[in-house]
């Protein structure tokens, strides 16, 4: 069966510090991924998805960035955090958009 | 483009009541339609999913779900909530290639 897995589940990173937050699924091939964000009120915010290895495509222009080095891994990176990349985020993957496969997310707060 | 709709930010219920979390999508495509439960802190949880066939699609923990292509809705509906049933919900569409849409979710607290 297929698995997901992200961590870390929560993080506290200062102002300025780099970031990076992992993603593997297990069990499925050439799956469709995703990066989202959530913040209180504003649902899920798509950041990046990505259809095959270093396939990345942007939703959302931000201080953020997306790499996809493996089939099957997606990493959610920045070089400089800011405060307003405090939320919770979550991968996910999808076998042609017929149901998305979520992760447990990661609570990032910048401080 | 696809979009999604939740009517309601929050739904306060008693327990024991029934109750019908509103959604309706937008599509110039044939869509994929589902419903996702999210426990504080946690991911989404995959409740139902529509994807063709019998219009009513029933999911986990007693919930079910009516597509309604006239009107391009896909409410959700319990008819007797929990304690356990407080989460928060989301509607979500898929167009069977990468992209997947959400709703911005609907609170459902239940009142003991």
């Amino acid at each position: 069966s297929q698995t997901i897995h992200q961590w870390p589940a929560t993080l506290v990173q200062p102002v300025g510090s780099p970031l990076s937050l992992e993603c593997t699924v297990e069990g499925t091939s050439n799956p469709n991924l995703y990066w989202y964000r959530q913040a209180a009120g504003r649902g899920l915010q798509l950041l990046f998805y990505s259809v095959g290895i270093g396939q990345i495509s942007s939703e959302v222009p931000q201080n953020l960035s997306a790499s996809r080095p493996q089939d099957r891994q997606f990493i959610l990176s920045s070089k400089k955090l800011l405060l307003s990349d405090s939320g919770f985020y979550l991968c996910a993957w999808s076998d042609r958009a017929t149901e998305a496969f979520f992760g447990q997310g990661t609570r990032l707060t910048v401080v | 483009a696809q979009s999604v709709t939740q009517l309601d930010s929050q739904v306060p219920v008693f327990e024991e009541a029934p109750v019908e979390l509103r959604c309706n999508y937008s599509s110039s495509v044939s869509v994929y339609l589902f419903w996702y439960v999210q426990y504080p802190n946690q991911g989404l949880q995959l409740l139902l999913k529509y994807l063709s066939g019998s219009t009513l699609v029933k999911g986990i923990n007693g919930f079910e779900a009516e597509f309604n292509k006239s009107q391009t809705s896909f409410h959700l509906r319990k008819p007797s909530v929990h304690i356990s049933d407080t989460a928060e919900y989301f509607c979500g569409s898929g167009a069977g290639s990468y992209q997947l849409t959400f709703g911005k979710g609907t609170k459902l607290s239940v009142i003991p």
